[in-house]
């Protein structure tokens, strides 16, 4: 769904340098999810946050990887130190509100690490 | 947590035939399966879904069948045509831990004109 917005689109980073995704949610939406899908494979979960609040962080490297979502402005996804592993398409998808549905994802960030 | 098997990986049909992709899964708990389509280099697109009190449900050429009890569910597509050409994937959920969705690792379709 055109609403979950998500930028850069494309995002190439040296080995070593940080990546930061941003994930904008659908008008009047303050849960997001991301995901992340490594070349030829399913999408995998990583986390899933509220306004100010991570939910569950299950699906996320320990090292490296963080979430956010503040009060304003997108949901962030921060990765330090990128390795070739993290290359991969990441994308997010929101929902309303507790127990309502995520269906639509934005139009994902494209990582690269070179 | 969920683990959400999907096969076949790859599947060719001709133009007309039809297309069965089955995925199970594991945790009883689960009430939600939807499927979607992704073509090369886009975004996932929601093409059908069924909750865990329904059995089966259709849309035009496309149709979901769920048995709870076997755990397991399908993806039906009849008529099947070229633009049904893409990677499909079979996700499982539960409402009550967040509706985080658990992917099965997707069925390239080819149909062939």
């Amino acid at each position: 769904n055109a609403g979950v917005m998500q930028n850069p689109r494309h995002l190439v980073r040296r080995r070593g340098q940080e990546a930061r995704l941003r994930c904008s949610p659908m008008k009047g939406h303050s849960h997001v999810y991301w995901y992340r899908q490594l070349p030829e494979e399913g999408l995998k979960f990583m986390v899933y946050l509220q306004k100010e609040n991570i939910i569950d962080e299950s699906g996320m490297p320990k090292e490296r990887f963080s979430a956010e979502f503040p009060k304003e402005g997108p949901s962030i996804l921060r990765i330090q130190q990128v390795v070739r592993g993290d290359s991969a398409a990441y994308f997010c998808a929101s929902s309303p509100e507790t127990g309502a549905l995520p269906q639509y994802f934005g139009p994902g960030t494209r990582l690269t690490v070179t | 947590g969920e683990n959400v098997e999907q096969h076949p990986s790859t599947l060719s049909v001709q133009e007309g035939d039809s297309a069965v992709i089955k995925c199970t899964y594991s945790d009883s708990a689960s009430n939600y399966f939807p499927w979607y389509k992704q073509e090369l280099g886009k975004r996932p697109q929601l093409i059908i879904d069924i909750r865990s009190n329904v059995g089966e449900k259709k849309d035009q050429r496309i149709a979901v069948t769920l048995n709870k009890t076997a755990k397991h569910f399908s993806l039906h597509i009849t008529e099947t045509q070229p633009e049904d050409s893409a990677v499909y994937f079979c996700a499982a959920s539960r409402r009550d831990t967040g509706n985080q969705f658990y992917f099965g690792t997707g069925t390239s379709l080819t149909v062939i004109p």
